[in-house]
């Protein structure tokens, strides 16, 4: 078990630009969740994967947000013409789903998005 | 829809204090339910969480929390904490469908 990888660490861009964003879930881990935090915050969820189908997309995540699970394992999540607002730092969990439905989330390190 | 409110924003105790963490959560049906603590300049995991059976949960470092089902509540305590429990913690609840709900957290400082 190597953990919840993500990458960069930090990302500083001017606002308008775009950003990707990586996120390699425990290997044997088919489910996998993009979450955005603000000072103060608990972890907010965005967007929910199982394998490489995106099952659920939370309100918060505008138009200019895409994710995408290509092939079930990695996972990218893509901002477009960044505003101050999205600054943030974004969170990558996984799980894995079978017998026990609930498995809690492991996360990763997070993505710290600062948009100036 | 589900939510997810801690009572406390900043605790600060001493070592040896009992620590007590509120949590209430709003669903009306079947919930799972968490806390997760982030030590500083690490990542969020898991210190304990309840399915079903006994209400009272122990998780890793002593920890316990206890589910009262008719109070919509899921607090945290320890009998005696230590500075290596300064965090922050989160309580969490996950009922239907696969998206775990935060609360925004309590930071926790143990003065030695």
């Amino acid at each position: 078990d190597t953990g919840v990888s993500q990458d960069p660490r930090h990302k500083i861009t001017k606002r308008g630009q775009n950003v990707t964003f990586r996120c390699d879930p425990i290997s044997e881990h088919n489910r996998l969740y993009w979450y955005r935090q603000t000072l103060g915050q608990g972890p907010e969820f965005l967007t929910y994967f199982q394998n490489e189908a995106q099952l659920e997309k939370s309100r918060l995540l505008s138009d200019r947000f895409s994710a995408e699970r290509p092939k079930g394992s990695f996972s990218t999540l893509e901002i477009q013409r960044t505003e101050q607002g999205d600054s943030a730092m974004y969170l990558c969990a996984s799980s894995l789903a079978g017998a026990e439905h609930n498995s809690p989330l492991h996360f990763g390190n997070g993505t710290r998005l600062t948009v100036t | 829809a589900q939510s997810v409110s801690q009572h406390n924003h900043h605790v600060i105790l001493s070592e040896a204090a009992s620590l007590e963490l509120g949590c209430n959560y709003s669903y009306g049906g079947t919930v799972n339910l968490f806390w997760y603590v982030q030590y500083p300049g690490q990542h969020l995991q898991l210190l304990l969480k309840y399915f079903s059976g006994d209400p009272l949960v122990k998780g890793i470092k002593g920890f316990e929390a206890e589910f009262i089902k008719s109070k919509f509540s899921f607090n945290l305590r320890k009998p005696s904490v230590q500075w290596s429990d300064t965090a922050e913690y989160f309580c969490a609840v996950k009922g239907g469908g696969f998206k775990t709900i935060f609360g925004a957290g309590t930071r926790l400082f143990v003065k030695a």
